[in-house]
């Protein structure tokens, strides 16, 4: 089992949809999480962070962790054409560096 | 200028053949990391950097080796370069204080024949 799961997609939504990708880790020792955005033929870049169970707001994104249920997951409100990427969750396993999942592609159409 | 620069961005090499990649950074941060690629299997870690005197292997070591010349460089080896090497490889570097914030290069895609 990989520590930190994704749903590859493609999770497709309409322009100005709520896009919602999950994420689910293994390690409950892991205490931080991390969404970070890929387009296609760029590196990752960091959108999000989360620490605490809850939620994190920050513009149209909003990170939500559950640390019970081992769950992170990102919502991307009024989704544009441009949020249109692969989306990778991290999470800090304890062992100096990131664990990565294999990330999630999302479509929004137009 | 780019803050994180990897060098070759592409390269064609054969099977046996010894290969470095290049990283540098100007943002003054002390940890360096290096990922690959593949389809499907996201971001995996193969070396990580605390400092130059800190060398750490990651997940997925096996067939790679690192060198730390300076806080700013941190260069990938592939001593015998093998087919299922081929991927895209990134360097990142992140700061003490922002441990997580990982800032990454533009990436080097790598073919081994």
């Amino acid at each position: 089992q990989k520590e930190v799961e994704q749903n590859s997609g493609p999770l497709s939504v309409p322009e100005g949809a709520i896009a919602s990708l999950n994420c689910t880790y293994s390690d409950r020792g892991s205490q931080s999480f991390f969404w970070y955005r890929q387009y296609s033929g760029k590196s990752p870049e960091l959108i999000m962070f989360i620490y605490s169970n809850g939620d994190k707001e920050d513009g149209r994104f909003t990170a939500q962790l559950n640390k019970a249920s081992q769950y992170v997951s990102l919502l991307i409100r009024d989704s544009q054409p441009s949020d249109s990427a692969t989306y990778l969750c991290a999470a800090d396993t304890g062992r100096r560096a990131l664990t990565f999942g294999s990330g999630t592609r999302l479509q929004v159409q137009p | 200028d780019a803050d994180v620069t990897q060098t070759p961005r592409n390269r064609i090499t054969k099977t046996g053949k010894r290969i470095m990649l290049e990283c540098s950074q100007t943002k003054g941060h002390d940890r360096m990391y290096w990922y690959r690629q593949d389809p499907g299997l996201g971001l995996r870690l193969i070396y990580y950097s605390f400092d130059v005197k800190d060398i750490n292997k990651g997940e997925i070591s096996d067939g790679y080796s690192v060198s730390r010349q300076a806080q700013a460089k941190f260069s990938l080896s592939l001593e015998s370069a093998i087919p299922n090497q081929t991927a895209l490889y990134f360097c990142a570097t992140s700061s003490g204080q922002d441990a997580y914030e990982q800032y990454f290069g533009p990436g080097t895609r790598l073919t081994v024949t």
